[in-house]
């Protein structure tokens, strides 16, 4: 059985930055990806980017290429997502997801999500 | 402003069908396959429909997909309380070479 946990709850003042852990178990994930997706207040699901651990490389949404930084400690199933510059619309639960690598896939297991809140 | 366009709510009472549409453009959905998640309140999305209208292990046979040329659509059929929450359309876009998803739509059961 695949799990994602997540780490906790963050709150940032606007321009630091914050760092959200995602551990992975009970599954493979050298062909997977994982993706990173946030849900901001009323809002909908938005795409950051994802690890792709076959190849060691990164990948990101347009709209956060240079703010976002997405790693992985692969000896142990830990991936990363750094964001920086933080703005108060940044404020949002933010989730790591795996799916496969091609387009044909899909996110096939989530965790549980984690808050941040940027306000000064 | 979400890539894909949803409808922001739809409802329907229980035992009824209802249709949840999804579009887009040459570069997303005419490309590649559509997903569709459920989220519902202080959980995690789940997925309902992989690869335009495949059911994964576990998802009821009452939700259905389907897809046309830009557009897809989600079907539920024998609505059910237990239904109510958001769903998402979702697909890789190829002009913007990453994951994209709709506004999403709030599913109310009368």
């Amino acid at each position: 059985q695949v799990q994602l946990v997540q780490s906790g709850a963050e709150v940032r003042k606007p321009g630091s930055s914050v760092r959200v852990s995602c551990k992975a178990s009970g599954g493979t994930f050298d062909s997977y990806t994982i993706n990173w997706v946030r849900q901001a207040p009323g809002q909908g699901l938005e795409w950051l980017g994802r690890f792709i651990p076959v190849f060691g490389t990164s990948q990101y949404a347009q709209n956060f290429e240079g703010r976002v930084t997405i790693s992985a400690d692969q000896s142990t199933h830990t991936f990363f997502m750094e964001m920086t510059s933080l703005r108060s619309d940044d404020t949002a639960i933010y989730f790591c997801a795996r799916s496969g690598v091609g387009r044909t896939y899909w996110f096939d297991s989530w965790g549980q999500g984690a808050l941040v809140t940027v306000s000064s | 402003q979400s890539v894909l366009t949803q409808p922001p709510s739809a409802s329907g009472t229980p035992g009824q069908r209802v249709t949840i549409s999804c579009s887009g453009s040459a570069s997303n959905i005419r490309a590649n396959t559509v997903n569709w998640y459920q989220h519902l309140p202080g959980t995690a999305p789940k997925i309902i429909i992989c690869r335009d209208d495949q059911r994964p292990s576990g998802v009821p046979g009452r939700f259905s997909g389907s897809k046309s040329d830009t557009s897809a659509s989600l079907a539920i059929s024998g609505l059910q309380s237990e239904d109510e929450g958001d769903y998402y359309c979702s697909t890789w876009d190829d002009s913007l070479n990453g994951w994209v998803f709709g506004g999403g739509t709030k599913l109310t059961v009368l």
